[in-house]
């Protein structure tokens, strides 16, 4: 079946613009992680959801970042005002339960350049 | 503060030989450990994982160990071939009520043919 995809793959903004990001997880998947991978390190956590309940967002890194799931199924994370910062890859994951052992299927990801 | 730390950044191993990447943590409430495999352009792929109720695990040539007094776990991959160069990450998860994945900065494994 079809894994996790992510659109846009590569979104160029000059700064102050607002950008969404698109994940559409694996069909059935109940849990939905979001995470950000700057250059040369490693995916760092953002949110996650189960279901439409977002269920912790601590990795947020400012009120600027905001994600919703609204029907439990597709997601969107939406930076506004972006800044230079803000510049990295944006990686979506799906899991089919929520708890340990159950493995994330990550996207390709969607790469933000800010200029 | 970097909870999973990865300190070599890169790892160049002949074909047929053994690629052990290593990892350490510090955070003692983590109990399930993962291992993931990035190529370029693509997400991270799961490998492999280990629970902290075990000290090894293992997946036809792919083993994780785990030392929980040292808090470090190793992957060694044997034999060691050319598809397995790839960027490594370990990623460490814990019982604190939230299921996110911490993960390190990754190695990146060159198997020379």
């Amino acid at each position: 079946g079809a894994g996790v995809s992510q659109s846009p793959r590569y979104k160029v903004a000059k700064r102050g613009q607002d950008v969404a990001l698109r994940c559409d997880p694996i069909s059935g998947h109940v849990s939905l992680f979001w995470y950000q991978q700057a250059l040369g390190q490693g995916p760092e956590f953002l949110t996650y959801f189960q279901n439409e309940a977002q269920l912790d967002k601590s990795g947020l890194p400012s009120d600027r970042f905001f994600a919703e799931r609204p029907e439990g199924s597709v997601s969107t994370l939406k930076i506004q005002r972006t800044q230079q910062e803000d510049s990295a890859v944006y990686l979506c994951a799906s899991s089919s339960h929520l708890g340990q052992g159950y493995e994330q299927y990550f996207g390709p990801g969607t790469r933000l350049t800010v200029t | 503060d970097q909870q999973v730390k990865q300190n070599s950044p890169s790892l160049s191993v002949q074909e047929g030989r053994i690629s052990i990447l290593n990892c350490d943590y510090t955070n003692s409430m983590f109990d399930y450990f993962l291992w993931y495999k990035k190529y370029p352009a693509e997400g991270p792929t799961f490998l492999i994982s280990i629970s902290s109720i075990k000290d090894k695990n293992e997946d036809g040539r792919f083993t994780v160990f785990l030392n929980k007094s040292a808090k470090h776990l190793s992957l060694h991959i044997v034999p060691s071939q050319p598809g397995d160069s790839a960027v490594y990450f370990c990623a460490a998860s814990g019982t604190s009520g939230t299921y996110k994945y911490i993960f390190g900065t990754g190695t990146r494994l060159k198997v020379l043919a």
